[in-house]
């Protein structure tokens, strides 16, 4: 089953904030978060294993409660290059034991000057 | 530094053409993806290979089949396309997520219209 991504779209200013978050019906393992241009491959961002840690480098952040099987990320400070479709990505291992990324439908991120 | 590298870019078949797509990387990964990419539904993983000699169904693996050729390659075969197979497929690999901390790395794509 997909992840759930919440808000499907979202149009910002420059220089303002954002959250977009991801929950999973599953047990998780880990989440990845990864920005998509237009055109243009998934890029990474980054990964956060269980254990409730927080990452994050430049003004872009991300937080995964395991418990709740949700992870949100975090975009302050908004900047044009932010622009894109942000995925995240569920892992769980299946019943076979093999471990599968599960990716949600996106949330397309505009930032206007 | 190439990555992933996929070919052809764009390709244009009729219904019941057969085609393969080429996926290679140059960064020793071990597992190699296939997804395929439609509007509004993200990204779907149709096959993937965690190691050489190993391949495995995704969630929509149907009209598919696929080849681990060695290390570096991994193909996708469609035998007998139809229009619902009209979409961007990218191709990724990893290091195997021994511990889930293993991020992909993604091809451009390539954009397939069948008619």
């Amino acid at each position: 089953q997909q992840p759930v991504q919440s808000p499907q779209a979202v149009i910002l200013r420059e220089g303002e904030d954002a959250v977009i978050n991801c929950s999973s019906s599953k047990a998780l393992y880990s989440v990845h978060w990864y920005r998509q241009k237009h055109g243009e491959a998934p890029v990474f961002l980054m990964i956060l294993l269980k254990g409730g840690e927080q990452k994050g480098h430049d003004k872009i952040s991300a937080s995964f409660n395991e418990k709740k099987q949700q992870s949100s990320l975090y975009l302050t400070a908004s900047q044009l290059s932010y622009s894109g479709t942000y995925f995240c990505g569920t892992g769980a291992y299946s019943g076979a034991g093999s471990y599968q990324l599960t990716f949600g439908k996106g949330t397309k991120l505009s930032v206007i000057p | 530094n190439a990555g992933v590298t996929q070919t052809p870019k764009f390709q244009v078949l009729k219904t019941g053409q057969s085609m393969t797509l080429q996926c290679a990387q140059d960064m020793n990964h071990n597992s190699m993806y296939w997804y395929r990419q439609d509007p509004g539904m993200g990204l779907r993983l149709i096959y993937y290979s965690a190691s050489e000699g190993t391949t495995d169904k995704g969630e929509v693996p149907n009209g598919y089949n696929v080849s681990r050729l060695n290390k570096r390659e991994f193909s996708l075969r469609l035998e007998s396309a139809a229009p619902s197979q009209t979409s961007v497929y990218f191709c990724a690999s990893s290091e195997p997520p021994g511990t889930g901390d293993q991020p992909q790395h993604f091809g451009d794509g390539t954009r397939l219209s069948i008619l």
